[in-house]
């Protein structure tokens, strides 16, 4: 069946450090891919998305590529902020399935001044 | 912008009672959901539904039920609650598939 597998955390970085959040899935035919963001006390934001192979999704400075061959999606971002502090959740959406998304556990970030 | 609003952040009830939640959306999305979210276990589906008066289990659907009577609207019941459905309760909605889903704030849910 379908299943995302993310890399547990926590994550605690420096400002401006490197980030990298790693997500692999397992899924029948070809999913579209999403990374979500919750901030604390808050619902699921849709970070950016990536529909189809080699395609790259990016927003606020982050960026994911759909990897067909790896059949992965990592999170990066060059240099983190406080503000970047929340769970990051990694998603897949089967075409061939059901309208549901299939969600990763979440990693949370910690950013320290 | 889409807007899913739930109608309550926090609530605490007590074994045994009936509860409500409500969660409306106002972008005439055909696709509606409720997940529930617990620490180390991510979010798990428990109802979606993909039209008014038509519904889907999902993954975790015992001790559940679902309404939904108008497009906007899709309610997640719990007929009797008991301590172990305390959990964070998200709701979304998405105008269809693949596309991505647009989650409303969530209710922190207590049963005590």
């Amino acid at each position: 069946g379908d299943s995302v597998t993310q890399m547990e955390g926590p994550v605690t970085l420096s400002e401006e450090a490197f980030l990298t959040i790693n997500c692999t899935y397992t899924a029948t035919g070809y999913p579209s891919l999403f990374w979500y963001v919750q901030y604390p006390g808050e619902g699921l934001q849709l970070l950016l998305k990536a529909t189809k192979a080699d395609d790259k999704g990016s927003n606020k400075g982050f960026e994911a590529t759909y990897r067909k061959e790896t059949t992965s999606f990592h999170l990066e971002k060059g240099s983190v902020q406080v503000s970047d502090s929340a769970v990051y959740f990694c998603a897949l959406s089967d075409p061939t399935g059901a309208n549901n998304l299939f969600f990763g556990t979440g990693t949370r970030l910690t950013v320290i001044p | 912008d889409v807007k899913v609003t739930q109608s309550s952040r926090y609530l605490v009830k007590r074994t045994g009672e009936k509860v409500f939640l409500e969660c409306v959306q106002d972008m005439d999305h055909e696709n509606m959901f409720w997940y529930r979210q617990d620490p180390g276990l991510g979010l798990r589906l428990i109802y979606f539904s993909y039209d008014v008066k038509m519904k889907e289990k999902g993954d975790i659907p015992e001790g559940y039920s679902v309404s939904r009577e108008k497009k906007e609207r899709f309610s997640l019941i719990l007929e009797s609650a008991s301590t172990n459905q305390t959990s964070m309760y998200l709701c979304a909605s998405s105008p269809g598939q693949p596309l991505e889903q647009y989650f409303g704030p969530g209710t922190r849910l207590t049963v005590t």
